[in-house]
Parts: structure tokens; sequence; C-alpha cells
């Protein structure tokens, strides 16, 4: 049983389209994250939802925005895509906001613009 | 803000014992953790340690913080070629996690 699942594992897009990649967790935890990793392993925070609501929002342009339908889902939706985005997105999930509970990750999606 | 940095590469041969490091700069952090990344994979959850330990140890794995250095490191013992992956160490600040830059380990046969 897949505790955090993403969608698609792979992407590849043009510069300029829109494309979402959904995120799912059957943990029942409250919390839910998006991270990047660049080409150089460099894993950075996006964004972190408590119980469908934005908490943490980490200088990301507003060409991405997150949604959270209901606390299992967190979808990230990217708006004309440019080639710096390009990297891998992965979702993460814990029982609680505090960063003393565990994250548990999604496998990825690596998001290829050309 | 938090800033938290590895070596880069560390390479060991089959048995060895592996040694990677990691220093923080925020000694808030309650929590420390060790996550491993597989090639094409995601995040494992490797082990933790809380900040008011000074070592853990679990099966091959031994973790020893140095609260005074803000120093964290990952000892394994009897390193395989399974274990070849790159490490993250992460920290806590204002509720979220600071990661590492990771440390590529290379395990030779």
């Amino acid at each position: 049983d897949t505790a955090v699942s993403q969608t698609p594992k792979y992407l590849v897009t043009q510069m300029g389209n829109d494309k979402s990649i959904k995120c799912e967790q059957n943990l029942g935890h409250d919390t839910m994250y998006w991270y990047k990793q660049d080409s150089k392993k460099f894993l950075k925070i996006m964004f972190s939802y408590n119980n469908k609501e934005l908490i943490i929002n980490e200088t990301v342009p507003n060409r991405f925005s997150p949604k959270s339908p209901d606390k299992a889902h967190l979808n990230l939706h990217i708006n004309s895509l440019e080639l710096g985005d390009s990297a891998v997105y992965f979702c993460a999930s814990s029982q609680s906001p505090s960063w003393g509970d565990t994250q548990y990750f999604g496998p990825g999606t690596r998001l290829t613009v050309l | 803000g938090e800033d938290v940095e590895q070596s880069l590469f560390l390479s060991v041969r089959e048995g060895d014992s592996s040694v990677i490091n990691c220093t923080y700069t925020d000694s808030s952090s309650t929590y420390l953790y060790w996550y491993k990344q597989e090639p094409g994979a995601g995040l494992q959850l490797l082990t933790y340690i809380f900040s008011n330990m000074d070592m853990k140890q679990d099966q091959r794995l031994t973790v020893l913080l140095n609260k005074k250095d803000k120093h964290l490191s990952l000892r394994i013992a009897d390193t395989q070629t399974g274990d070849s992956a790159i490490y993250f160490c992460a920290g806590g600040a204002t509720n979220k996690l600071i990661f590492g830059t990771g440390t590529l380990l290379a395990v030779q046969p």
C-alpha cells in the first residue's frame, strides 16, 4: 500500500504550457508539503498545507498554485511553464505541521520543460 | 535563517564503515533527521535523533550529535553496495524542515 503517491511520475512539456501534478496520502495525516529538488539535488520546501489551509509559502512565483481539495490531497498547478521549472517535485505528508513529526515523501515527479 | 551543510561526496569500499557529516546553524532544532535517496526515488527516513541525546544506534546506523559544535554525523557500519545513495540531514526551524545539501555515498565492491 503506497503511503504517499504522486502522478505523473514523469512530465515532459513545452515552455508556456500549464500542467498539474497530483498528490495523495493515505496515512490520515493533517499536513502536506510540496518540495522542489533541482539538478544539483538541493531540496527546498515550496508550500505546506494543514487541514486544507496554506501555512507555508516560500517565495514561490505566482505561477505555482497549490490546491488542497481535502486533507488527503494536495495538487500543484503550474502556469506558463519556464525552463527553470525543470526539477523533481516531491510531495510529503506528516501528522501535524510540527517539524518534530516525521515527514513521509512521495516518489517524486520529474518535470522537464523543453 | 537555518543553514545545513554537508560534504558532497564520500567513497568507501564494501565492508568498511561510512561516516557522513552535517553541520547546522539553528540550535533550536529539537529533532534532527537523516534521509536516504536512492537513484530515481523519493526520500526515505532512515533515523532521527532528539536534541537531548548524544547518540542513537539503530542496527548498522549510529547517529552522533554534538550540540556544542552543531555537528551531526551518521555512521553506517559494514557498508554494502545497496547503501549507495544520497544522504540528507535535516533540521527543524520554525515549523519547516531545512535539508542539507546532500552527500553522495558511493560504495565500491
